[in-house]
C-alpha cells in the first residue's frame, strides 16, 4: 500500500515568489494534516482537515498561506508571496482520525527561500 | 495552550551507552506517542501509551507514561548507531484528534 506522497521534494525560490506543495494521503484516511518543521525541531501544525473541512487552521498565517482539499482526498498548500522565514520542511500527514491515532507522514517538501 | 517540553535537546553518546529522553507538560493528555525521524524522512511512530503508569518495551527501547498522564520518558539501553535520529513526543488531548509535538531530541550514537 502506498504511503503519503508529497511533491515536490525540494523547491528553491526567490522571496516574494509563490510556491505550492501537493499531498496525496493514504487511501481511506479522512484526516489530513499540514505541518511546518524547522531543522532539528518538532513539527508545528498549520492546518488539519476532516474530509474536505478545515477543522483547525488557527496556526495558518492566512495573509500569505492558503490550503485546500476540494474532494476530501489530496491537498495543496500554497504560499504567496514567500518570505525568507518560510524556509523549512513542509510535512503532510494523514490518519484515520481517531483521537490518539497514528499519523503517517510523507517525506516532506523542503523549501528554500533566497 | 498545551505545550510539551523535551529534554535534552541534543544528545551525543558512544555506542553501548544508555540514555533517557524526557517529555514533560503541565497538561494532561489522553495519550502520548513517540516518533523517530531520520534525515530527509517523515516521523515514524514507535509507540503509543494511553494509561497512566503504563510501560511499553520495544526491543531496547522502554517507554513510560507518567501516572498523571502529564509526562513520559524514553529509555534506550545499549544504544547503537542505528538509533541515531530525532525523537519526538506528541500528546493527544481529549477527543479532538489534535496532536501537539514536543521540540524533539536529536540523538547521535557514535560507533
Amino acid at each position: 500500500e502506498a504511503g503519503v506522497v508529497q511533491s515536490p521534494r525540494y523547491k528553491i525560490i526567490e522571496k516574494k515568489q509563490p510556491v505550492a506543495f501537493w499531498c496525496n494521503p493514504i487511501s481511506g484516511h479522512n484526516t489530513l494534516y499540514w505541518y511546518l518543521q524547522n531543522l532539528g525541531q518538532g513539527p508545528e501544525l498549520l492546518i488539519r482537515y476532516e474530509n474536505e473541512e478545515a477543522v483547525d487552521d488557527s496556526q495558518l498565517p492566512k495573509d500569505r498561506f492558503s490550503a485546500e482539499r476540494l474532494k476530501g482526498v489530496d491537498s495543496t498548500l500554497k504560499i504567496q508571496p514567500a518570505e525568507l522565514g518560510d524556509s523549512a520542511v513542509y510535512l503532510c500527514a494523514s490518519s484515520l482520525g481517531l483521537s490518539g491515532g497514528e499519523l503517517f507522514f510523507g517525506e516532506g517538501s523542503r523549501l528554500t527561500v533566497l | 495552550t498545551q505545550l510539551l517540553e523535551q529534554s535534552p535537546q541534543f544528545l551525543s553518546i558512544q555506542e553501548g551507552e544508555n540514555l533517557t529522553v524526557y517529555c514533560n507538560s503541565s497538561s494532561v493528555f489522553s495519550s502520548l506517542q513517540w516518533y523517530r525521524q531520520e534525515p530527509g524522512e517523515g516521523p515514524v511512530l514507535l509507540v503509543t501509551v494511553v494509561t497512566g503508569g503504563e510501560v511499553k518495551k520495544l526491543k531496547r527501547l522502554t517507554f513510560q507514561f507518567g501516572d498523571a498522564r502529564k509526562d513520559s520518558s524514553l529509555h534506550i539501553t545499549a544504544a547503537q548507531p542505528g538509533d541515531t535520529g530525532l525523537y519526538l513526543c506528541a500528546g493527544a488531548g481529549g477527543n479532538t484528534g489534535k496532536l501537539i509535538f514536543g521540540q524533539g531530541t536529536t540523538l547521535q550514537v557514535k560507533p
